[in-house]
C-alpha cells in the first residue's frame, strides 16, 4: 500500500486565499519530501523536512511534520492562478532506498 | 546544466509490440529511478539504480518489464509484448544522494492500442 496518503484528494479555492493539503504516512522515516506536478509531466521538488525537524519554511510554503502523528501539512499561503497542480508528499523509510508517493492532492486556484 | 532528460515524449504501439524508453540523468547523479503514473494516480516505483550496486527491481509489475544502466548513466526501460493497461506516463529520476531531492525528467506518456 501507498505509504503517504494525501488528503484531500482534491482542492478548489479562490485566488488569495490559503491552501491545505494533509499528508499521513505508516513507518518510520529519514525525511518527507513535497513535489509539484503540472500537467501530468515531471515533478519539481518543494521542500524536504527532516525526521527532526517540525517546520519548515519556503517562501510562500509553510510544511509542518508530526512525526508522533505520522502527518505532514503542506501550507500554501495567498493562492496564485499558477499554484493551479498536483500536489504529492514522499516519505524516505528509514531502511529503504527509495521514496514512496501518494495518491496526490490536485489544487484548483480559481481567478 | 541541463536537467534529466526522456525520450521519446510519446510512444504509440500497438498491443503486442516490444517498446524502449529512454533516460538520460543529470550527469554525475549515482542514483537513478523509473517511475509508473497512470491517469490521475500517484507514482508507482518500478525500479532504482544505485552506483554499481545490482538494481531494486522490487516494483516491475511482472517479468514483461526489464531496465538497464550503461556505464553508470543513460538506462534504458523495456516493456516486451506490451499490454493496453501498460498505457501510462513513465518517469525518470535521477539524485546525487539517496535519501535527497530527486530530479524528474519530463516523462514519456506511452499509449498502447
Amino acid at each position: 500500500s501507498q505509504q503517504g496518503e494525501e488528503d484531500p484528494q482534491a482542492l478548489s479555492i479562490q485566488e488569495g486565499e490559503n491552501a491545505t493539503m494533509n499528508c499521513s504516512y505508516k513507518t518510520s522515516i529519514n525525511n518527507l519530501q513535497w513535489y509539484r506536478q503540472n500537467s501530468g509531466r515531471g515533478l519539481v521538488h518543494l521542500i524536504l523536512i527532516r525526521s527532526n525537524e517540525r517546520e519548515k519554511h519556503s517562501g510562500r510554503l509553510r510544511v509542518t511534520l508530526d512525526t508522533s502523528k505520522k502527518s505532514s501539512s503542506l501550507l500554501i499561503t495567498a493562492s496564485r492562478a499558477a499554484d493551479t497542480a498536483s500536489y504529492f508528499c514522499a516519505t524516505d523509510e528509514v531502511g529503504a532506498q527509495k521514496l514512496v508517493f501518494g495518491q496526490g492532492t490536485r489544487l484548483t486556484i480559481n481567478p | 546544466g541541463a536537467g534529466v532528460s526522456q525520450s521519446p515524449s510519446n510512444k504509440v504501439t500497438e498491443k503486442g509490440k516490444d517498446v524502449e524508453l529512454r533516460c538520460d540523468p543529470i550527469s554525475g547523479h549515482t542514483a537513478l529511478y523509473w517511475y509508473r503514473q497512470s491517469l490521475g494516480q500517484g507514482l508507482e516505483f518500478l525500479i532504482y539504480f544505485q552506483g554499481n550496486s545490482a538494481p531494486d527491481k522490487s516494483g516491475l509489475p511482472s517479468d514483461r518489464f526489464s531496465a538497464e544502466r550503461t556505464g553508470g548513466s543513460v538506462s534504458t526501460l523495456t516493456i516486451q509484448r506490451t499490454q493496453q493497461e501498460d498505457s501510462a506516463v513513465y518517469l525518470c529520476a535521477s539524485n546525487p544522494l539517496t535519501g535527497n531531492e530527486q530530479f524528474f525528467g519530463p516523462g514519456t506518456r506511452l499509449t498502447v492500442l
